[in-house]
């Protein structure tokens, strides 16, 4: 079976840009959990997606969204980049049978660098 | 609130030594408990968890972790370090209320293995 695969790996952006990460999930996967890793905070759960819903949300500003789609592939979007935002990021896929916590298995992340 | 202490940041070990790698948890309950590694530039992969059961929990690689309810602890030990065990490593708690998936991870502890 495939693992979480997440596109692009490495992305560098501009202040004020936008910018669109995928993560497709563990085939049969129902949730998606996104996380945000740096140096100075390490890592940081940013929010998880269930069956295309929120399920809960990290202390990050409203500036970092997301979505979730029919067939549980997530995508995270960040507007009006600021260089603190240089971050890896990844995404986690679990089974959530039963919409219970779960074992999270990562992504390789993508690494997004603001200049 | 939920957290987790990792007090080692650094870890030098010679290649055979055995290892322990330290990890303190704070939760109102038994939490749902992992170990996660990352080498550099890659996402994190599952080495082992607990839920519940048998508090001596085996994991890939050789590793292993023993959940110490009253020490509020899961070291991670290993009897003979390779040098391809050289890597970050992360401690992790879960919430088993809720129905999220949301972790909570130390700072990692970062291994260092000697020839």
């Amino acid at each position: 079976k495939a693992g979480v695969t997440q596109t692009p790996r490495y992305l560098i952006k501009t202040r004020g840009q936008q910018v669109t990460l995928s993560c497709s999930p563990i085939s049969g996967h129902r949730s998606v959990s996104w996380y945000q890793q740096t140096p100075g905070q390490g890592l940081q759960f940013l929010f998880e997606y269930f069956s295309e819903t929120q399920r809960n949300k990290g202390n990050f500003p409203g500036r970092f969204s997301g979505r979730q789609f029919s067939n549980s592939r997530s995508e995270m979007n960040v507007s009006t980049l600021e260089l603190g935002d240089s971050a890896l990021y990844l995404c986690a896929s679990s089974l959530s049978a039963g919409g219970r916590p779960d074992t999270q298995y990562f992504g390789p992340g993508t690494r997004l660098t603001v200049l | 609130a939920q957290s987790v202490t990792q007090p080692d940041i650094h870890i030098t070990v010679s290649e055979g030594a055995s290892l322990e790698l330290r990890c303190n948890y704070s939760y109102g309950a038994t939490p749902y408990l992992f170990w996660y590694v990352q080498s550099p530039g890659q996402g994190l992969q599952l080495l082992l968890k607990y839920f519940s059961g048998d508090t001596l929990v085996q994991g890939i690689k050789g590793f292993e972790a023993e959940f110490k309810r009253s020490q509020s602890s899961f070291n991670l030990r290993k009897p003979s370090v390779h040098w391809s065990d050289a890597a970050e490593y992360f401690c992790a708690v879960g919430a088993r209320s809720g129905g999220y998936n949301k972790l909570i991870f130390g700072a990692g502890t970062r291994l260092a293995v000697h020839p």
